[in-house]
């Protein structure tokens, strides 16, 4: 099973900052990783697959990068509406799909 | 848009069974594969089950298999979670999502909450 590994837990920021969220895979999964974020009493919703490719409508704000099993998640200037947990997932070796943990950003 | 409804949920005593399903409209229901995840109370996701477009491969969590049954009907546009023997770490929001490719999900539904609990 490939384990996700998200950091940090928790990221506080202010409206306007950069924030960068990390996310570590196990073994290898090449660029088959999406994000989601996800608010409180909703679904998660699709950031980016393929590591880097943003799904539709999603602001240009939002990038991924990386491969193999260093990736990062970068919300250029954070706005209100951006404060929720971020999800990774890869999806190179299942099953099992596995997931990380999780990063919260929250309001400096 | 696209949409995905589940429904179902409840609170059920440990060791019962629950049937949940995943209602889809605005697509081609049958081109897709589709997806169980669940979100216990508090905690990250966790994938639960797989189904191919056609119903043909099916493949399963650890934690669920052999007690947890995934189905579909095209000709009715429905997923379906049958879930036996359940256990107090079965408590979560279940979700159906659907694959776009390979194993990422464009499109969730809102979830349904399954409760075990006597």
């Amino acid at each position: 099973e490939v384990v996700m590994t998200q950091s940090p837990a928790t990221l506080s920021v202010s409206p306007g900052e950069r924030a960068t969220l990390s996310c570590r895979a196990s073994q290898s999964v090449s660029s088959n990783l999406a994000w989601y974020q996800q608010k409180p009493g909703q679904a998660p919703r699709l950031l980016i697959y393929g590591a880097s490719t943003r799904a539709t409508g999603i602001p240009a704000r939002f990038s991924g990068s990386g491969s193999g099993t260093e990736f990062s998640l970068t919300i250029s200037s954070l706005q209100s509406e951006d404060f929720a947990v971020y999800y990774c997932q890869q999806y190179d070796n299942w099953p099992p799909l596995t997931f990380g943990g999780g990063t919260t950003v929250e309001i400096k | 848009q696209v949409q995905l409804v589940e429904s179902g949920g409840g609170v059920v005593q440990p060791e019962k069974s629950m049937r949940l399903s995943c209602a889809a409209s605005r697509f081609t229901f049958s081109n897709s594969a589709l997806h169980w995840v669940r979100q216990a109370p508090g905690k990250g996701l966790e994938w639960v089950a797989a189904i191919s477009y056609d119903g043909t491969e099916k493949h399963y969590a650890e934690s669920v298999k052999g007690r947890f049954t995934i189905s579909r009907d095209n000709s009715k546009d429905t997923m379906s979670l049958q879930m036996d023997s359940l256990r107090a770490d079965d408590t979560a929001v279940y979700y159906c999502a659907r694959d776009v490719y390979g194993g990422w999900f464009d499109t969730w539904g809102q979830g349904t909450l399954v409760t075990v609990s006597s």
